[in-house]
């Protein structure tokens, strides 16, 4: 157990529709990242929380938002959903800014399907 | 230049073997190559991460070993378990970038 949590676990919902997915990050952990895991595109990061402020941002779509609140749990919103957002989610929690350089911890994931 | 290149994209192994990944990447800015490990149904974890002021670092059986000049690192797994079974991920990452970069993913079958 990573200590991250995420929820939902799974999501089913209609395309044009609006999602949100939470986690919480492990204790102490300032940082939080949103991750996208599709079979043809492998694990894809999508933008970086750190103590409430975004500092780096990957190939995140327009449609979707992010942010960390001050207890820094962490909503990703997905709207105008589309057949190909259909994917898992992760999110994965590191102590400090640096995410490039130290472990990122990793929850079980939120597996999104998109009708 | 930020992309991580992984192959194989599977791989089977039978028990006792050597399972080898490799990865390659261009931007001479990382310094940090970390391997995940991931089980069906749960999120990645850490397994072994390598800086690239050494060529090599072992933990256990697994062997993490770093080519800086060809810009190329791999995973070995030695007596290859089972349990081992599970799809495998380089990554590449640097302070300027505090994000981490993933390759495609190996997915490795060990058969007993």
């Amino acid at each position: 157990d990573s200590g991250v949590t995420q929820t939902p676990k799974h999501l089913i919902t209609a395309t044009g529709q609006r999602v949100t997915l939470r986690c919480s990050p492990r204790s102490g952990d300032l940082s939080v990242y949103w991750y996208q895991q599709s079979l043809d595109q492998g694990l894809q990061f999508l933008i970086q929380y750190y103590n409430g402020e975004e500092r780096a941002k990957g190939n995140i779509l327009e449609r979707f938002s992010a942010q960390q609140f001050p207890d820094l749990h962490s909503e990703l919103n997905l709207s105008s959903l589309e057949l190909g957002d259909s994917a898992l989610y992760f999110c994965a929690s590191s102590p400090t800014l640096a995410g490039g350089r130290e472990t990122q911890y990793f929850g079980p994931g939120t597996r999104l399907l998109v009708l | 230049q930020q992309q991580v290149k992984q192959s194989p994209q599977s791989l089977i192994v039978q028990k006792g073997g050597i399972s080898i990944i490799n990865c390659a990447y261009e931007n001479t800015a990382f310094d940090y190559f970390p391997w995940y490990q991931q089980f069906p149904g749960k999120g990645p974890a850490l397994l072994i991460a390598i800086r690239p002021d050494v060529s090599e670092k072992k933990e256990g059986r697994f062997t993490i070993s770093f080519n800086k000049s060809a810009k190329q690192f791999s995973l070995h797994i030695m007596d290859s378990q089972p349990g081992d079974s599970a799809t495998y991920f380089c990554a590449a990452g640097s302070g300027a970038t505090n994000k981490l970069i993933f390759g495609t993913g190996t997915l490795l079958a060990v058969q007993p």
